[in-house]
């Protein structure tokens, strides 16, 4: 079956790095997706990795290990508005996404 | 970028009526548009594959009939969750991806809160 794992949830503290990792197991891969997601909010798109390597963007960077099934999403500088819920979702052969359950990340000051 | 709206944002029902939420792609054309059903602290959960102009295609286990999603332009997608009971109340999100993006990019709507009473 497919599977995509990540860990319930994480807590860091403002100021400092995470990084939130990701492992799948899917018939094909089309491309990586990571998104946040706020209580009661829908989600909002954060990367996209396709081929291997690092993608930054700001303060988020996004890896990806397609050998490895394992892609990772680092937050810099942890602000408290970083408080959500990351999900990482894979695209498999058949163009479908496969969500993960999500990451909570909870920020202390 | 590009926006998705739903509306309702809340809605509010008693057990055996009828509620149909509305998805709009605002400033493009979506020939697909998904409609996604999450539980309080769990992952979103695919319902169905909106697809313009033709049937929707429906995920294993969800009840075709009681869900009815219709996709009759190509910036408007309607799920209607007929004779609602307590156990549909959920948040229901929509989504779209826009054409010509290369990176199959989502965008969802604001997502609408069902509580049937």
């Amino acid at each position: 079956g497919q599977n995509i794992d990540q860990p319930t949830e994480m807590t860091a503290t403002e100021g400092a790095i995470v990084q939130i990792n990701c492992t799948y197991q899917t018939s094909g891969f089309n491309g990586l997706f990571w998104y946040q997601q706020h209580a009661g909010e829908a989600p909002t798109f954060l990367s996209y990795n396709v081929l291997d390597g690092l993608e930054e963007k700001g303060r988020f960077s996004s890896f990806l290990s397609r050998s490895k099934g394992y892609s990772y999403l680092l937050l810099k500088e942890l602000q408290m508005k970083d408080s959500a819920s990351y999900l990482c979702a894979v695209m498999d052969s058949n163009y479908q996404l496969i969500w993960g359950a999500g990451t909570k990340l909870i920020i202390k000051p | 970028g590009a926006v998705v709206s739903q509306h309702p944002s809340w809605v509010i029902c008693k057990s055996g009526t009828s509620v149909k939420i509305e998805c709009r792609s605002l400033d493009f054309q979506a020939t697909t548009m998904f409609w996604y059903r999450q539980f309080p602290k769990q992952s979103l959960m695919l319902m169905a594959t909106s697809n313009e102009g033709s049937k929707a295609t429906y995920e294993q286990g969800v009840e075709k009939d009681k869900f009815l999603i219709n996709h009759a332009s190509l910036t408007l997608s309607t799920l209607t969750v007929t004779s609602a009971h307590p156990e549909d109340s959920s948040f229901y999100i929509c989504s779209a991806s826009k054409p010509g993006l290369d990176t199959g990019e989502l965008f969802f709507g604001e997502g609408s809160r069902l509580t049937v009473l």
